[in-house]
């Protein structure tokens, strides 16, 4: 079954806590990006990597890091110096920069 | 820099009704344009996209023409159904950037 998977579909964070979202594509694409939704808005770039073993900072970058060691994996870490991460995380991927991108199922962090 | 613009929701119609949704944009040069939308809880599905001027795109009854003397790309659904309750982005793409309007949210009514 090809797509791609984001995990947990909802998640948890306590205050000063990292956690990490998971994004897995086995549509063998080359680009991967994330995106953050808040309510009533559009999407916003956080990060997108065009190859494996490199990334660039989006829009909002500051308090999120991410890492890319496989073709099929990008995670996203929200890190404790992100003030404001309640929000519903979108990765989405595309066969090349620029061209067509296909989105995952989100994952929705909450701040307990 | 570039940008979309979407008509404002929310927009409430009865089943079978012709549906609107307006999206102009702005962009230093040729963008290739999209419609995606998002059912409740879900992530974006394309719906369906146009890359160059009067191209025409379509799916699922949806249609949008890319109208480059008006910036345009307005989705258009002759007979809506409840099931097309959602919400709706237009985006663009130029110099390898996805630019998303704000969504315009659909309800259909039975």
């Amino acid at each position: 079954d090809g797509g791609i998977t984001q995990s947990p579909k909802y998640l948890f964070r306590k205050e000063g806590q990292n956690v990490t979202l998971s994004c897995e594509q086995n549509l063998n694409h080359d680009a991967m990006y994330w995106y953050r939704q808040d309510p009533g808005q559009g999407l916003r770039l956080i990060y997108y990597s065009q190859i494996v073993n490199d990334f660039q900072k989006g829009d909002i970058a500051e308090g999120y890091s991410v890492s890319r060691e496989k073709k099929e994996s990008f995670p996203l870490t929200v890190t404790s110096a992100q003030k404001n991460p309640t929000a519903f995380y979108l990765c989405a991927t595309s066969w090349a920069e620029g061209e067509t991108q296909y989105f995952g199922p989100g994952t929705r962090l909450l701040v307990l | 820099g570039d940008s979309v613009t979407q008509m404002e929701g929310p927009v409430t119609l009865s089943e079978e009704a012709f549906l609107t949704i307006n999206c102009t944009y702005t962009a230093t040069g040729y963008p290739s344009l999209f419609w995606y939308v998002q059912y409740p809880g879900e992530g974006l599905q394309l719906l369906l996209k146009a890359t160059k001027a009067d191209d025409k795109g379509s799916n699922k009854g949806f249609e949008a023409t890319y109208r480059k003397e008006t910036t345009s790309f307005h989705l258009e659904k002759g007979s809506v159904q409840v099931s097309d309750s959602a919400v709706y982005f237009c985006a663009l793409t130029l110099n390898e950037k996805l630019t998303f309007g704000t969504g315009t949210r659909l309800t259909i009514i039975p």
